[in-house]
């Protein structure tokens, strides 16, 4: 069955030290990745996202992710943590081109930040 | 202003009561979604449409019911057999593909 899995269910990392998120999904050919952030009480926002090409991609608010094929993976990444990324970070597949197929979202992990 | 508007934004049920809770688009899309999130649980897929007047259930969709009878609307009603309905019910609309997904900031459901 195709499934996302995200092992952190809650992070918590100083201001200014590097973070990376884990995303693993299970799924027999490379689907469609995304990362979404959610500040609490909010919707969704999209954060990057992964079609095919460069395994490196970059997002907004400094985020970027590597896809990595051998190990179904794609990690979140940011170099420096600002107070303002504590959020709820969702990993998320798509397994149609056509996008008519609803995106399959992991648990998420919740990002703390601390002085 | 195009976007994804949900209302209320906090809602209270009681016991053996059914309350409906909307979502209006205004980006002309064709594709509407209903999640439920649960703290430690991520979305979950109620239901979605992928065109008027037609919708799929999805993973849990006991306890729940939609219309879609216009492109812009995608009402979600909460049943009296939805035992466990306190949830944040999150609306989605999508444009052509996934990158074109769009989220509603929520509706609280509360049991009173």
């Amino acid at each position: 069955a195709q499934s996302v899995t995200q092992p952190d269910i809650h992070i918590t990392v100083s201001e200014g030290a590097s973070l990376e998120l884990r995303c693993n999904y299970s799924y027999g050919a490379t689907p469609y990745l995304f990362w979404y952030v959610q500040s609490p009480g909010q919707g969704l926002q999209l954060l990057l996202k992964y079609f095919s090409g460069d395994t490196l991609v970059q997002g907004i608010k400094g985020f970027e992710a590597e896809f990595k094929r051998s190990q179904s993976s794609f990690n979140l990444r940011k170099p420096s943590v600002h107070w303002s990324d504590a959020a709820e970070y969702f990993c998320a597949v798509g397994f149609s081109k056509s996008g008519n197929t609803p995106l399959v979202f992991g648990k998420g992990t919740r990002l703390s930040v601390i002085a | 202003d195009g976007g994804i508007t949900q209302s209320p934004k906090y809602l209270f049920r009681k016991e053996g009561q059914n309350v409906t809770l909307s979502c209006e688009q205004n980006l002309n899309h064709d594709a509407m979604y209903w999640y439920r999130q649960d703290p430690g649980q991520g979305l979950r897929l109620i239901y979605y449409s992928q065109i008027v007047n037609d919708f799929q259930k999805g993973d849990i969709a006991e306890g729940y019911s939609v219309s879609r009878e216009k492109k812009e609307s995608f009402p979600l009603t909460v049943t009296s057999a939805q035992k466990n309905p306190t949830a944040f019910y999150l609306c989605a609309s999508r444009g052509q593909g996934y990158e074109k997904l769009f989220f509603g900031s929520g509706t609280q459901l509360s049991v009173l």
